[in-house]
């Protein structure tokens, strides 16, 4: 069983739009989330990380966290096309050296 | 800045033959990943080693060995290529403690079975 559950598996918006991404860990002793993104045919790329309960915001794109449910969103307002990509959620227990679970990811798609 | 560099781009290799990926970064980090990618999918840890001569099983390390010689450099081996398989090898490299840990991906390494 896939411990980082991510939803939807893909996802379209329009241009301009708002896309919104879902992540949850099974595992309780996870203490941190990292979203990642990747285009096609490139490397995953760290988009943002949290680590505390509550939101974080970069630019277009906001990060929420809730400890106690262990689930974690990425909201991205405004798409762009050059946002089509899969995320990756991912999980790591502390901060010190493990490799981190990842989700099976949210491909989206914005369409101008 | 650094960079991670992943030998070879593309592997193909025939059914039970040995094959290795080498990977080489210049951050100077410590700690070092592989991954493996199926179709456009989430990643799957396969071995990491947080200093030179360690190495760490992941939750795929069944069929694959490791070896980190140098603090540069990383190599993983598929011990006997299993037929019609077909996925990314990806290297990372990060470093080690602290509060954040970004892991940096190289480009892959691209492994056909045939």
């Amino acid at each position: 069983q896939q411990k980082v559950q991510q939803s939807p598996e893909s996802l379209i918006v329009p241009e301009g739009g708002m896309a919104s991404l879902n992540c949850t860990s099974s595992d309780r002793n996870v203490d941190y989330f990292w979203w990642y993104r990747q285009h096609s045919g490139k490397s995953p790329k760290m988009l943002m990380s949290i680590f505390s309960n509550g939101e974080k915001e970069e630019g277009r794109f906001t990060v929420h966290l809730n400890k106690a449910s262990l689930h974690t969103s990425l909201h991205i307002r405004d798409s762009q096309p050059s946002d089509s990509a899969l995320y990756l959620c991912a999980a790591s227990r502390n901060n010190y050296a493990q490799g981190l679970t990842f989700g099976l990811g949210t491909r989206v798609s914005v369409f101008p | 800045g650094g960079i991670i560099t992943q030998t070879p781009k593309f592997l193909i290799g025939q059914e039970g033959q040995k094959l290795t990926l080498k990977c080489q970064q210049n951050f100077n980090h410590d700690t070092m990943y592989w991954y493996r990618q199926d179709s456009g999918k989430g990643l799957r840890l396969i071995y990491y080693s947080i200093t030179e001569n360690d190495l760490q099983k992941g939750d795929l390390s069944e069929g694959y060995d490791a070896s980190r010689e140098k603090k540069s450099s990383f190599s993983l081996t598929v011990t006997s290529a299993q037929k019609n398989e077909m996925a990314v090898f990806l290297c990372a490299s990060s470093i080690s403690g602290g509060h954040s840990y970004e892991q940096y991906f190289g480009p892959g390494t691209r492994l056909t079975v045939l």
